[in-house]
């Protein structure tokens, strides 16, 4: 079965700062990886995904992540982090057709 | 992107009675549906997976008489918390998907936080 698993609950950056979230994925057959958002009290958002048609895949709000089969991770990055990044960020993959879900990390931006 | 649409966004109900929650495929059908709970400070465990004119599928230890699922429409599906206790105090989410196959992208209600007193 497919699973993600998420390391670190809580990351804290600087404003400007290099944003990573690290993501290791768990599957028996080529997975399809996703990263949402989520703001307080709101639904998710797709960040980006993974469908293997390219390894570095980029997303929305300037975020990226790359695919590395032989570490078996997707983490996400941001080059510059901005006030408005900080959310709870969830790692998916897909096992048969629903989402699992990692257990997120939460992102505080400082000035 | 397509909307998925949530109803009520929040609701506190007295202990022992049921809250039916609903969740709204705006532009597009959505033969599946599916059903998440999330505890604060938590990931979303998927409750149910929801299929338009049968019955729901639901995912080890949920209680299927407890949280009733109904998909009567391409377009809607329900979720009732049956004799609410305070335990059952949460945020609901529902999810569709546009079209078949594992790759394609999930939209997301805004989510229903359910206070039970």
């Amino acid at each position: 079965a497919q699973s993600v698993t998420q390391l670190g609950s809580h990351v804290s950056v600087s404003e400007g700062a290099l944003v990573l979230l690290r993501c290791n994925y768990s599957s028996s057959v080529p997975p399809y990886l996703f990263w949402y958002v989520q703001y307080p009290n709101q639904g998710l958002q797709l960040l980006l995904k993974y469908t293997s048609a390219a390894t570095l895949v980029k997303g929305i709000n300037g975020f990226e992540a790359e695919f590395k089969k032989s570490e078996t991770s997707f983490h996400l990055t941001k080059p510059s982090a901005h006030m408005s990044d900080a959310a709870e960020y969830f790692c998916a993959v897909t096992y048969t057709d629903k989402l699992i879900f990692g257990t997120g990390t939460r992102l505080q931006v400082f000035p | 992107g397509a909307v998925v649409s949530q109803h009520p966004s929040w609701v506190i109900c007295k202990s022992g009675t049921s809250v039916k929650i609903e969740c709204r495929s705006l532009d597009f059908q959505a033969t599946t549906m599916f059903w998440y709970r999330q505890f604060p400070k938590q990931s979303l465990m998927l409750m149910a997976t929801s299929n338009e004119g049968s019955k729901a599928t639901y995912e080890q230890g949920v209680e299927k008489d407890k949280f009733l699922i109904n998909h009567a429409s391409l377009t809607l599906s329900t979720l009732t918390v049956t004799s609410a206790h305070p335990e059952d105090s949460s945020f609901y989410i529902c999810s569709a998907r546009t079209s078949w196959g594992p790759n394609t992208e999930a939209f997301f209600g805004q989510g229903t936080r359910l206070t039970v007193v």
